[in-house]
């Protein structure tokens, strides 16, 4: 069974740093897209970002462009999310979750369970 | 405010049918496939319907996609006390070069 386990999660400061890991198992990590997505608590889903499978190609929203970085290292089979400059407004679930091979973006066929990140003074 | 609209709550009762719909524009919905998402209170997000029409492997026959344009709808027949949860749709948007979510659909089995 495919799967995707968050950490990195907890509580920083706004300005500071936090960097989110996914570990990935049970499938060709390789192949696949991977995605941050986050839910702020009582809200909506919001992408954050995308890598391609080979890490040449990333996407990010217009709200985390130019603070957050997405990566990943196959051989470790382990995504990265870099989030620097955090806001307040940053406080959420951040999930991984897959990209659904050979469809568009936006195809998610599975998600981890979490990691929360809250940014407080 | 999400890019992609719908409504934020829709409710039916046990083998009724509901419908969600999902507004979207001609660089999201108008050139990309839709998916929608559910999500069960406290739980991950699961995936329900992908490119407009297709259900992944165990999803019941009992939900069902459609795009039309810049909208899509999700149907549920047969509603069921267990379809009570949270549904999304989501598309790529060549615009933005993102992926865009709808603000989600709260359903409730009465």
């Amino acid at each position: 069974q495919v799967q995707l386990v968050e950490s990195g999660g907890g509580v920083v400061q706004p300005g500071r740093s936090l960097r989110l890991s996914c570990a990935a198992s049970q499938f060709t990590f390789s192949f696949y897209s991977i995605h941050w997505v986050r839910q702020a608590p009582g809200k909506g889903l919001q992408w954050v970002a995308v890598i391609s499978n080979d890490g040449s190609k990333e996407y990010y929203a217009d709200s985390v462009k130019g603070r957050f970085t997405i990566s990943r290292d196959n051989s470790k089979n382990t995504l990265y999310l870099q989030m620097n400059s955090l806001r307040v407004e940053d406080t959420a679930v951040y999930y991984c979750a897959r990209q659904l091979r050979g469809y568009n973006y936006g195809s998610i066929d599975y998600w981890g369970q979490g990691t929360q990140v809250t940014v407080s003074s | 405010q999400s890019v992609l609209t719908q409504p934020p709550s829709a409710s039916g009762t046990p083998g009724q049918r509901v419908t969600i719909s999902c507004s979207g524009s001609s660089s999201s919905i108008g050139s990309n496939s839709v998916n929608w998402y559910q999500q069960l209170p406290g739980t991950a997000p699961k995936l329900l319907i992908y490119s407009n029409n297709q259900r992944p492997s165990g999803v019941p026959d009992r939900f069902s996609g459609s795009k039309s344009g810049t909208s899509a709808s999700l149907a549920i027949s047969g509603l069921q006390s267990e379809d009570e949860a949270d549904y999304y749709c989501a598309a790529w948007d060549d615009s933005l070069n993102g992926v865009v979510f709808g603000g989600g659909t709260k359903l409730t089995v009465l």
